[in-house]
């Protein structure tokens, strides 16, 4: 397929495990966020990547939230001794430009983490 | 500091009214741009248009128009003759340089159920 994907779409974990969260962006896309949204929440920014550098991680909520994106391409979201408060929806966004406003973000269709 | 504000959270019509959302954003930059995204009960955000702060112009696609108003800092959208597939959580996003990343700032979302 042509759009963002993300997998796992469906995740459990119990509480101080860790969890990769893993984003496919659409071929070529220069640019890629990570947002979290928590239940009935618009999505909060998390990280930004330009290819393989992480330009902007200031969203990153702890030092348990890890992400990297090493080729340019795909990225995964990593979250180390996961905590209940972070039961939410982890949704990952290209664009195909570097990072500019012209551009709109195309989003996948987010993994659902529940944290027991 | 940056906000989106969508007042409304929840609003109910009848399949073929006209309904409009709210979205009222604060911002320092003269330099921005404005977002309206569909997420329907899938998940996946549906990119629906993007304005840039130095055109205020209307536009109209289809059912939808919008509405950029700069003095009163909102831009609505409107669904006219709305249709049971319109039934999703919509929501504004603002983007502006400020952080250098032109990262989403989302409101909290309006949910729209359309009964027929």
């Amino acid at each position: 397929g042509a759009g963002v994907s993300q997998s796992p779409r469906y995740k459990v974990a119990k509480r101080g495990q860790d969890v990769a969260l893993r984003c496919d962006p659409i071929s070529g896309h220069v640019s890629l966020f990570w947002y979290q949204q928590a239940l009935g929440q618009g999505p909060e920014f998390l990280t930004y990547f330009q290819n393989e550098a992480q330009l902007d991680k200031s969203g990153l909520p702890s030092d348990r939230f890890f992400a990297e994106r090493p080729e340019g391409s795909v990225s995964t979201l990593k979250i180390q001794r996961t905590q209940q408060e972070d039961s939410a929806v982890y949704l990952c966004a290209s664009s195909l430009m570097e990072t500019s406003g012209l551009n709109e973000q195309f989003f996948g269709p987010g993994t659902r983490l529940t944290v027991l | 500091a940056q906000k989106v504000t969508q007042a409304q959270t929840e609003i109910s019509v009848v399949e073929k009214e006209d309904v409009t959302l709210d979205c009222v954003y604060e911002t320092r930059d003269t330099t921005y741009y404005l977002f309206w995204y569909k997420q329907p009960p899938s998940g996946e955000l549906v990119f629906l248009i993007r304005r840039n702060s130095f055109d205020e112009q209307n536009e109209i696609s289809g059912r939808y128009s919008w509405n950029f108003q700069k003095s009163t800092s909102s831009f609505n959208f409107t669904i006219t003759a709305s249709q049971v597939v319109d039934s999703a959580v919509y929501f504004c996003a603002l983007s502006e340089g400020t952080s250098g990343t032109y990262k989403y700032i989302f409101g909290t979302g309006t949910r729209l159920k359309v009964l027929a």
